[in-house]
């Protein structure tokens, strides 16, 4: 599995946009790369996910650069609810099966009133 | 909402105690996930079902033995448990097609348990 690296933590005032970075230059050509996030003792949220192209939802908006190396979850006016921690995971595809959503330790939003 | 409930939502037991688990997606799901997620760890996989059936056991102790009745329904039964095992437990479906690209998992919100 390709391994990714995010900070540990950041702070973001609210109302503005949150800048979350994520580094997989190991991935390989047919991973995607997934975001999810999992606020204090609840199940992990799916936000968005993207192969190469950016992709937006009405949650958030991901950019992949053009060498797949790097990506950045944009949440565009960050509120407190979004104060989480927020993993980036790159999917090994496979036979259904062979395959393991591996997270890893994410990085720790911190939505400042 | 996701579609996916756990029960209970917290669970104390003693390390002679049995108890079990219950998950059960309305999301019309093929593949049923369980995942442990101790603090200060990354979440880990233990079993995948898909159409239920166990396609992966991720080297998980005997002690921790899962059940899928059907496509809906996921339980893990727990008994003769150590402290260490104290962790928040969560499941998870997808829809899988066989050969194509993996599918967005959708969680629950999990099971505390403590295990005394």
């Amino acid at each position: 599995d390709a391994k990714t690296t995010q900070p540990t933590s950041m702070d973001c005032a609210e109302g503005r946009a949150a800048n979350l970075p994520c580094n997989h230059s190991t991935i390989s050509g047919n991973e995607y790369v997934y975001w999810y996030r999992q606020i204090h003792s609840q199940g992990p949220q799916y936000i968005i996910h993207g192969l190469k192209n950016n992709e937006t939802n009405e949650m958030a908006s991901l950019i992949i650069t053009e060498d797949r190396k790097s990506s950045t979850l944009i949440l565009p006016h960050a509120t407190l609810r979004d104060t989480a921690v927020y993993y980036c995971i790159v999917r090994v595809r496979g036979n259904f099966g062979n395959e393991k959503l591996t997270f890893g330790t994410g990085t720790r939003l911190t939505i400042i009133p | 909402e996701t579609g996916v409930t756990q029960t209970p939502r917290h669970l104390v037991m003693g390390m002679t105690n049995k108890k079990s688990l219950k998950c059960e997606q309305h999301l019309g799901h093929n593949a049923m996930y369980w995942y442990k997620q101790s603090a200060k760890k990354p979440l880990e996989l233990m079993f995948v079902y898909s159409l239920e059936e166990r396609v992966e056991n991720n080297s998980v102790p005997s002690r921790f033995s899962p059940e899928c009745p059907n496509s809906s329904h996921l339980f893990l039964h727990l008994h003769t448990l150590q402290p260490e095992d104290s962790a928040l437990y969560l499941c998870a479906s997808s829809q899988e097609v066989a050969g194509g690209p993996l599918e967005t998992q959708y969680f629950g919100p999990g099971t505390r348990l403590l295990v005394l």
